[in-house]
C-alpha cells in the first residue's frame, strides 16, 4: 500500500517570503503521479500543482513549484513571494498510474502572517 | 462553468437517525468520488463511481454507508443510523473521465455533519 506522510503539521511565513512545504511518500510503483491541493478556511479544495513521476523536470506554476526526488520519494512545495491568500491547508496526494484512487497526506497548516 | 456543488453545507443529527448527502459533479465529468475528513487528518477515500456503477466501493467504512449515482450525474451517500464517529466533513469530488491517475479532481464545498 501506498502512504503519503507530510511531517509538517503547522508552519508560518511571513508575508513576501520563501516557505517549503515537505511530503514523502511510499510505492513500489514506478508509474505515478503527485499532486499539492489547497484547502483555504472555506473548505474548497483546489489544485495547485501536479507532477508526472516520469518527468524529470520539476513542475512549476507562477510562484508555487515542486522539488521532486524521485530516488528519495520526496515531494516538497515552495511558495515563493507568499501572499495572505495562501493561508490554507495543503495536501499532497499520490496516485499510481494503474489506479484511480488517490493517497492523500494529513496536511500542512500555513499560515502567512502580515 | 459551475464547479462540483454539494448540499448541505452543514448538517445536525441526532445520533440513530439518517442522513442523505448530495453531490452535483460538474457537468460531464464521468468520475465521482467520495471523501470523509475527520479533524486533523487527511482524506479518507470512500467510494468512486464511474458513470452510474461504483466499481470501487473499498473505502466504505459499515454497512450504514451507501451511496448511488443517477443519470451519470448527482450521487446521494447515505448514512443509517448515525454515529458520532460519523460527524466529519464529507467531501465530493468530479473529474472529467477515467483516464486514471493522471487526473485532476475538483471538490465540492463539502458538507459538514454533526452528529448529537
Amino acid at each position: 500500500a501506498q502512504t503519503v506522510t507530510q511531517s509538517q503539521p503547522e508552519m508560518s511565513v511571513q508575508e513576501a517570503e520563501t516557505v517549503t512545504l515537505s511530503c514523502t511518500y511510499d510505492t513500489s510503483e514506478s508509474n505515478y503521479y503527485l499532486f499539492w491541493y489547497k484547502q483555504p478556511p472555506s473548505r474548497q479544495m483546489i489544485l495547485v500543482i501536479r507532477q508526472e513521476a516520469y518527468k524529470q523536470q520539476n513542475a512549476t506554476e507562477n510562484r508555487f513549484s515542486v522539488n521532486f526526488q524521485k530516488a528519495a520519494k520526496s515531494f516538497s512545495l515552495k511558495i515563493s513571494d507568499s501572499q495572505l491568500g495562501d493561508t490554507a491547508m495543503y495536501f499532497c496526494a499520490f496516485t499510481s498510474g494503474g489506479s484511480y484512487i488517490p493517497t492523500f497526506g494529513r496536511g500542512t497548516s500555513l499560515i502567512v502572517h502580515p | 462553468g459551475a464547479g462540483v456543488s454539494q448540499s448541505p453545507s452543514n448538517k445536525v443529527t441526532e445520533k440513530g437517525k439518517d442522513v442523505e448527502l448530495r453531490c452535483d459533479p460538474i457537468s460531464g465529468h464521468t468520475a465521482l468520488y467520495w471523501y470523509r475528513q475527520s479533524l486533523g487528518q487527511g482524506l479518507e477515500f470512500l467510494i468512486y463511481f464511474q458513470g452510474n456503477s461504483a466499481p470501487d466501493k473499498s473505502g466504505l467504512p459499515s454497512d450504514r454507508f451507501s451511496a448511488e449515482r443517477t443519470g451519470g450525474s448527482v450521487s446521494t451517500l447515505t448514512i443509517q443510523r448515525t454515529q458520532q464517529e460519523d460527524s466529519a466533513v464529507y467531501l465530493c469530488a468530479s473529474s472529467w473521465r477515467p483516464q486514471g491517475a493522471q487526473e485532476t479532481q475538483y471538490f465540492g464545498p463539502g458538507t459538514r455533519l454533526l452528529v448529537l
